[in-house]
């Protein structure tokens, strides 16, 4: 079945350090990558994502390339903020029509100043 | 921007009593939501997806007699964990599909501890 394999933390930075979060996965056809942000006390929401391989996902200066050869979609961000300080969780979404999203388990990540 | 209430966001109860958790979509309407369940250190798994209106689609290993999902309206899905054990301890999420942007919005959790 489908999965995704996550870095896993937490990872603490200082601010303005390059950040990357690893995540590969395994799916069958042509799988919709995401990545998704949670602050404390609220939502995940949509960070950024890629629909088709060499697709770049960017958003608030995190970005992450759909690498079919690799089955790798990383995150990175060049220069981190405290403001960044959350739980990024990776996750695929199975073809055209599927709903369900599978996602890996979540990379705390702190930055402190 | 859409959001996706859920209530409690936390409780605790005694091993046998019944709870109920709500997931309200506040500014838009919602055909289809979804039920997470995460345990720590552990990804977030779906347990079903809540259709307005009909029966919930649960996913392999998920006892539907256990965990009720009721659909009632377009605004509102409620998740019952029916006799509570302890290993029914976990974070349950909520997602919330908008009908008209087709845009997923996800609820910040409800964190059960059954004693």
């Amino acid at each position: 079945g489908d999965s995704v394999t996550q870095m896993e933390g937490p990872v603490t930075l200082s601010e303005e350090a390059f950040l990357t979060i690893n995540c590969t996965y395994t799916a069958t056809g042509y799988p919709s990558l995401f990545w998704y942000v949670q602050y404390p006390g609220e939502g995940l929401q949509l960070l950024l994502k890629a629909t088709k391989a060499d697709d770049k996902g960017s958003n608030k200066g995190f970005e992450a390339t759909y690498r079919k050869e690799t089955t790798s979609f990383h995150l990175e961000k060049g220069s981190v903020q405290v403001s960044d300080s959350a739980v990024y969780f990776c996750a695929l979404r199975a073809g055209f029509g599927n709903e369900k999203l599978t996602f890996g388990t979540g990379t705390r990540l702190t930055i402190i100043p | 921007g859409a959001v996706v209430s859920q209530h409690p966001s936390w409780v605790i109860c005694k091993s046998g009593t019944s709870v109920k958790i709500e997931c309200r979509s506040l500014d838009f309407q919602a055909t289809t939501m979804f039920w997470y369940r995460q345990f720590p250190k552990q990804s977030l798994m779906l347990m079903a997806t809540s259709n307005e209106g009909s029966k919930a689609t649960y996913e392999q290993g998920v006892e539907k007699d256990k965990f009720l999902i009721n659909h009632a309206s377009l605004t509102l899905s409620t998740l019952t964990v029916t006799s509570a054990h302890p290993e029914d301890s976990s974070f349950y999420i909520c997602s919330a599909r908008d009908d008209w942007a087709n845009v997923l919005t996800f609820g910040a959790g409800s964190r059960l501890t059954v004693l």
